[in-house]
């Protein structure tokens, strides 16, 4: 069976940055044509792509949120960690990961974060 | 990047009537990329379709998908009340997008 989980914090502070980190299981990150993504969701709002990254080590980000963001895998803990840096209330979110082949399956249960002082 | 526009905004049915959703694009999407996802309150999005016309593992056979270049259709048969849900399309090439939805409840 084929699960993703989210962890990182729940709050953060204006300016900080977040590290958020995608743990999987059922697949390897080594599978040829596999990818994780993060998508993130605001409360009310449409899903919005953020990152992927593919077993290749091939990486794309949103072009609205290049400068801020960064994603990395390690295939040995079967993880995959995004930071995105100088956070805004705006980035009020649920982040969610999925796997990334065929569209985007299954998803994570997600994780909100809060941006706030 | 390729902007999705999905319409209508919001479609209120009644159990068993059909349901037609439209998904249209700023440029043209291979259907190779292009899935469907369903999202009930509360819960993470659910792929139903992909590659435009593709079943996901375990979905019914009442959601169908058809379209190519610019304009795709997601089709539910006969709407039972677990498919009351918002649903996104998205074109997922080397930069994805996701439409904003079509939440279809119950009239």
């Amino acid at each position: 069976q084929v699960t993703l989980k989210e962890s990182g914090p729940v709050l953060v502070k204006p300016t900080e940055t977040l590290t958020l980190t995608c743990t999987v299981s059922g697949f390897s990150l080594s599978n040829s044509g596999m990818g994780v993504s993060w998508i993130r969701q605001p409360p009310g709002k449409a899903l919005e792509w953020l990152a992927h990254i593919f077993s290749n080590d091939e990486k794309s980000y949103s072009t609205s949120l290049k400068s801020r963001l960064t994603i990395s895998k390690d295939t040995s803990k079967s993880q995959v960690v995004l930071t995105m840096t100088n956070m805004d209330p705006l980035d009020t979110a649920t982040y969610y990961c999925a796997r990334t082949f065929r569209g985007f399956d299954p998803w994570g249960q997600g994780t909100l974060v809060t941006v706030s002082s | 990047e390729i902007v999705l526009t999905q319409s209508p905004g919001t479609l209120s049915l009644s159990p068993g009537e059909r349901a037609t959703l439209s998904c249209r694009a700023s440029q043209s999407v291979s259907s190779s990329y292009l899935a469907w996802y369903q999202q009930k309150p509360g819960q993470a999005p659910r792929l139903l379709m992909y590659g435009a016309f593709s079943r996901a593992s375990g979905i019914s056979d009442r959601f169908s998908g058809s379209g190519f270049g610019t304009d795709f259709t997601l089709t539910i048969s006969r709407l039972e009340p677990e498919d009351f849900a918002v649903y996104y399309c998205q074109q997922y090439g080397s930069s994805p997008t996701f439409g904003p939805g079509t939440k279809v409840d119950i009239k």
